[in-house]
């Protein structure tokens, strides 16, 4: 079954700088890669997502890339504020499968 | 719409006891996940429901763990003979279509706590 590394587990940056996530995955039928946020006592919410089909996607302040050569894919935030600090997840599965989280990255981003 | 509802929101059994925890999803969703999180710890899976097929219950940790969803839409999540370890915070999501992956949507989860 699938397995999704999530490297670092925890990453502090100034406001203003740019932040990195990045995972890797091990099923290459893989095809949906979404990122998800969890603030502090809440529910984690879809941020961005990419699919196969593509290798990147930018909303806004924040962009995922996919490299599906290497199964790897990352998240990138620039200009950081304060409230961009939470428990960022990636994911990966495929159509019809379960989705599969990575361990997760907490972000601090110091005013 | 109201988002995914997940009932209650804590509880505080003694080790040993039974727990049933409830997830509304929403409405029209075909698809269903149930995930655990420890303190501080990622999403760990547990079972997966998809429309009309076999759910995938290849997360279940024990035996004393099983789910049901009953008319494709509410679930529970049963604990048996609840031990300490099972103390942790059991997230359901749910999204549209169980043949595509789209969007999960989480609800806020259940604390569960066992003494």
């Amino acid at each position: 079954g699938e397995n999704v590394e999530q490297h670092p587990s925890t990453l502090s940056v100034q406001e203003g700088d740019s932040a990195v996530i990045k995972c890797t995955y091990s099923d290459s039928a893989s095809n949906y890669f979404p990122w998800y946020k969890q603030e502090l006592g809440k529910g984690p919410q879809l941020i961005i997502d990419i699919r196969s089909n593509v290798g990147e996607k930018k909303d806004q302040r924040i962009a995922v890339t996919l490299n599906k050569t290497a199964k790897h894919f990352s998240l990138h935030i620039t200009e950081t504020q304060p409230e961009d600090s939470a428990v960022y997840f990636c994911a990966a599965t495929s159509d019809t499968d379960k989705l599969i989280f990575g361990t997760g990255t907490r972000l601090q981003v110091f005013p | 719409g109201a988002g995914v509802s997940q009932s209650p929101s804590n509880k505080v059994t003694e080790k040993g006891k039974d727990v049933e925890l409830r997830c509304d999803p929403i409405s029209g969703h075909t698809a269903l996940y149930w995930y655990r999180q420890s303190l501080g710890q990622g999403l760990e899976f547990l079972i997966y429901f998809q429309g009309n097929s076999a759910p995938d219950k290849s997360g279940l940790p024990s035996d004393r763990f099983s789910a049901e969803r009953t008319g494709g839409s509410v679930s529970t999540l049963t604990i048996q003979r609840t031990q300490q370890e099972d103390s942790a915070v059991y997230l359901c999501a749910s999204s549209l279509d169980a043949t595509v992956n789209t969007e999960a949507f989480f609800g806020q989860g259940t604390r569960l706590t066992v003494v």
